[in-house]
């Protein structure tokens, strides 16, 4: 069966720094791209970063580009997400998830983390 | 970048009647050398992640009930629930993954009539 279980958020202060894990299971994490997509209270789902299978290729959403890094580390299954500069606009629940086909990034999302809550406020 | 924009924002429908919800994307998601149409549907229910309906824009996920159904080429498409049941309701969102920025629409609340 497969699990992302993501960890790491919380209350922090504008300009803080956060690191989100998602811990999977139930496939072949290192073969496959892995996603966050974040969601702010009450709204919809926005796109943050991507990561391929051997961690070789990244990409970010401009609103988080030089401030987010996403990376993996295969040996443990987990994908993290470096939140460094944050600001009240990141207050979201950021959800890890797996793409349906493990080649490419053109694929919609199988499985998804239950989220973690980001709180950015003074 | 593509922009997704769904319709209506929400929907009250009766239990046993059909609900529509529509998408539609400022550029084509169809990508002619496979005739493959780059888009999705989640079903969001209150504190739950988004699970996936439908993609390719017409393919059922394992699982999914098969009143649920996907329709629609190019830039317009609709998600169609042919009997509403009372665990139907949920917010329902489209999703472009044919190019980057992959992009979501804003998503569809469905409620009991």
């Amino acid at each position: 069966e497969v699990q992302l279980v993501e960890s790491g958020g919380g209350l922090v202060q504008p300009g803080g720094s956060l690191r989100l894990s998602c811990g999977a299971s139930g496939f072949t994490f290192s073969n496959n791209w892995m996603y966050w997509v974040r969601q702010a209270p009450g709204k919809g789902l926005v796109w943050v970063s991507r990561i391929k299978g051997d961690g070789s290729t990244t990409s970010y959403a401009d609103s988080v580009k030089g401030r987010f890094t996403i990376s993996r580390d295969n040996a443990k299954n987990t994908l993290y997400l470096q939140m460094n500069s944050l600001r009240a606009e990141d207050t979201a629940v950021y959800y890890c998830a797996k793409t349906r086909d493990s080649t490419t990034y053109y694929s919609p999302f199988d499985y998804w983390g239950q989220g973690t809550l980001v709180t950015v406020s003074s | 970048d593509i922009v997704m924009t769904q319709s209506p924002d929400s929907l009250a429908v009766s239990l046993g009647e059909r609900a529509t919800i529509n998408c539609k994307s400022s550029q084509s998601v169809l990508y002619s050398s496979n005739n493959k149409n780059y888009l999705g549907w989640y079903q969001q229910k209150p504190g739950q992640p988004p699970k996936l309906l439908i993609y390719w824009a017409s393919t059922r996920e394992s699982g999914v009930p098969d009143r649920f159904s996907g329709s629609g080429s190019g830039t317009d498409f609709t998600l169609t629930i042919s009997s509403l049941q009372a665990e139907d309701v949920a917010v329902y969102y489209c999703h472009q993954y044919y190019t980057s920025p992959i992009a979501f629409g804003q998503g569809t609340r469905l409620e009991i009539k």
